[in-house]
Formats: structure tokens, sequence, C-alpha cells
């Protein structure tokens, strides 16, 4: 079965430190990942994704993720995150015609 | 404005009652699909259409019906509520199959989601 696994339900990091939320995928999953952010009470807005080519993808607000196929992981960074990071993520592969979800990872900055 | 817009943000019904949740995108995507949210399980999908009248079944199915008269309108019906069906749905609208090919953007892009109570 297809999967996509977010292996922290929350993360706690303080203002300016680096963080790291990790996501495994199976290897039926095609590889196009995503990572997702959602925001209190909004709805899921793309950060980045990884189609082919570069291994490292930049996205927006700083975030970047690497595409390891060896380890099958897709796992997101920041260098120094901001108090308005706090928010959801969820990373996502393809399925046949349809996307595949972790379950999430919230992260919470504080000062 | 072009865009994805779901109605009612917010629903609060009774059980074995019928609802009906509505989702619209302006961008002519071919494809749309239905999450719900509920924590500890992130986002299950419950219907998707690949195309006007085609339609097929996700992860979470039972309780609901779908359809997709027209390609910009993708309505969720619950045809009668019950307490378990409590969620955040979203729906969502990709141009192509997020398998990708064609050149196509592949992701999906969401609604802001219609919080649903049954008591």
């Amino acid at each position: 079965a297809q999967s996509v696994t977010q292996l922290d339900s929350q993360v706690p990091v303080f203002e300016e430190a680096p963080v790291e939320l990790r996501c495994n995928y199976s290897s039926s999953v095609s590889v196009y990942l995503f990572w997702y952010v959602q925001y209190p009470n909004q709805g899921l807005q793309l950060l980045l994704k990884y189609l082919s080519g570069s291994t490292l993808v930049k996205g927006i607000n700083g975030f970047e993720a690497e595409f390891n196929k060896s380890q099958t992981s897709f796992h997101l960074r920041k260098p120094s995150v901001h108090i308005s990071d706090t928010a959801e993520y969820f990373c996502a592969g393809t399925g046949f015609q349809k996307l595949v979800f972790g379950t999430g990872t919230r992260l919470l900055v504080s000062p | 404005d072009a865009g994805i817009t779901q109605s009612p943000r917010y629903k609060i019904t009774e059980t074995g009652r019928q609802v009906t949740l509505m989702c619209h995108q302006t961008w002519s995507h071919s494809y749309m699909f239905w999450y719900r949210q509920d924590l500890g399980h992130g986002l299950r999908l419950i219907y998707y259409s690949a195309a006007a009248d085609i339609t097929d079944k996700g992860e979470v199915p039972d309780g609901y019906v779908v359809s997709r008269s027209k390609t910009e309108n993708f309505p969720l019906t619950l045809e009668s509520a019950t307490r378990s069906q409590t969620s955040v749905y979203f729906c969502a609208s990709s141009e192509s199959s997020p398998r990708g090919g064609g050149g196509g953007r592949t992701e999906a892009f969401f609604g802001q989601g219609t919080r649903l109570t049954v008591v």
C-alpha cells in the first residue's frame, strides 16, 4: 500500500533555531513528493515539491527539502525558524491519481 | 475571484440528516478531491474525480456520496450524518493527474475547509 510517514507528531523549537521535520515514503509511492503547510483555521498551501531533477528543493518562507531515494526520505528543513512558522506541516506523495498524506507534524515555535 | 471555495465554512447538523458540502473551483482543473481531517489521522481521501462524470472512492468513502456534473463543482453529500462524521472537510483541485506527466502542474490547491459538527 502507498504510504507516507511523518515520524514526529509534534516538534517544539525555539525561535531562530534550525528545524527538521521528517518524512519517509513507501517505495510504491511515486517519486513526486510535496510539503504543505496549514496555518490555524486555514486550508493547506504548498511549501515545495519534488518532481524530478535536483534533489535539494527550495520552497517558500525559507524552507527546503532534500529527496533521498536510498533512504526513501524527504525531510523538510529551515535554518532559522520564526514564531510565524508555527503551523501543521504535511508531507504528501503521489499514488495512482491521488495524493497520499502523512499524519502531519505540528511545529511549535516559542520565543 | 479565481480559486477554490467551499461552503459553508461551518455547519452543525443533527444525526440522521442529509447534508451537502459544496466545492467550486474557477481554474477548470480536471481533478478534484474531498478529504477529511481528523486529529491523529491527518488527511484522508474520501472521494476524488478525474473529470466531469468520473468519480472514484478514496480511503474512507462509506456514508458519503459525490457527483460531478460540471467540471467546476464537486459537492459532497452525507446521506445520513453520524457523529463519527464530525470533522473538517477539505476540497482540493489539481490541473493534471497527481502522478504528473504532460508538463502539467501536479500540486493540489485546497479550499479553506468546512468544519462539520454532527450532534
